[in-house]
C-alpha cells in the first residue's frame, strides 16, 4: 500500500538558517498539507496546496513559510530564516479532498 | 472557527479490557467529518476511523467503534479488547464538508494519552 513519505527524517540547523523539508505524496493525491506539532502539543494546521498554489493558510504560516511542488512529485515546505520556536515535528499530509487526509511520518526540525 | 476538546489528557485500561476516549467540538456548520487518529512513540499519525456528520450510524473498524451524537457536538472512541499496540496518543480531529472543499485543514484536539496495562 503506498505511503506518504519524508524526508529527512531529522534536521538539526541553527538559527537564522534556511531549511526545506521535503515529502512524496502519495501518487492519486490532489490535495497536499503541512502541519505542525510542538513537543508536547496538538498538532496545528499550516497549510494546504492544491492545483499548485496554496489554498488555505493559517494565521502560523507567516512570510517566513512557503511551500511548493517542484517536480509534480515532491511537496516541499521551507522555512527561511529559522527561529528556536520552530523546533517541531512537521508533518506531510495528502489527499483526495475527500474524507481523510494520509500522513507521513514526519520530520523533526530542531533549532539551535 | 471550529475548536476540538479533549477533556482527558491520559487514560488508562487494563489488557483485553474496553476504554472510550471522549472528545466534543464545536461547529455552526451543518456537515463536516470527524476523525480518530492515533500517535504511537514513533509519532506517526495513523488514522484509526472516521465519522461522517452525515451519517446517523455510527462507524466501525474491526475493534474500534465511535459513539457520534451529533446534537450533543460529541463524538467517543471506543477501544474493545484493548491490546498493547494501542498504547499511544490519540487525536480527534474536525474537518469541514464544505467551506474550503479539500483543502480545510484538521482542527485538532490535544489529545488523550492511553495506557494499555498488562
Amino acid at each position: 500500500e503506498p505511503e506518504v513519505t519524508q524526508t529527512p527524517s531529522h534536521q538539526v540547523t541553527q538559527m537564522g538558517q534556511e531549511v526545506i523539508l521535503r515529502c512524496v505524496p502519495i501518487s492519486n493525491h490532489l490535495y497536499f498539507y503541512w502541519y505542525r506539532q510542538i513537543l508536547g502539543q496538538k498538532v496545528e494546521f499550516l497549510v494546504s496546496f492544491y492545483n499548485n498554489e496554496i489554498s488555505e493558510k493559517s494565521e502560523i504560516f507567516d512570510d517566513q513559510f512557503s511551500v511548493e511542488r517542484p517536480d509534480g512529485s515532491n511537496f516541499t515546505l521551507k522555512i527561511r530564516s529559522t527561529k528556536l520556536e520552530d523546533s517541531a515535528m512537521y508533518f506531510c499530509a495528502g489527499g483526495t479532498g475527500q474524507y481523510e487526509q494520509y500522513f507521513g511520518p514526519g520530520t523533526r526540525l530542531t533549532v539551535t | 472557527a471550529q475548536t476540538v476538546t479533549q477533556s482527558q489528557p491520559e487514560m488508562s485500561v487494563q489488557e483485553a479490557e474496553t476504554v472510550t476516549l471522549s472528545c466534543t467540538y464545536d461547529t455552526s456548520e451543518s456537515d463536516y467529518y470527524l476523525f480518530w487518529y492515533k500517535q504511537p512513540p514513533s509519532r506517526q499519525m495513523i488514522l484509526v476511523i472516521r465519522q461522517e456528520a452525515y451519517k446517523q450510524q455510527n462507524a466501525t473498524e474491526n475493534r474500534f467503534s465511535v459513539n457520534f451524537q451529533k446534537a450533543a457536538k460529541s463524538f467517543s472512541l471506543k477501544i474493545s479488547d484493548s491490546q498493547l499496540g494501542d498504547a499511544a496518543m490519540y487525536f480527534c480531529a474536525y474537518r469541514s464538508m464544505y467551506s474550503g472543499g479539500g483543502a480545510d485543514g484538521l482542527t485538532f484536539g490535544k489529545g488523550t494519552h492511553l495506557i494499555i496495562q498488562p
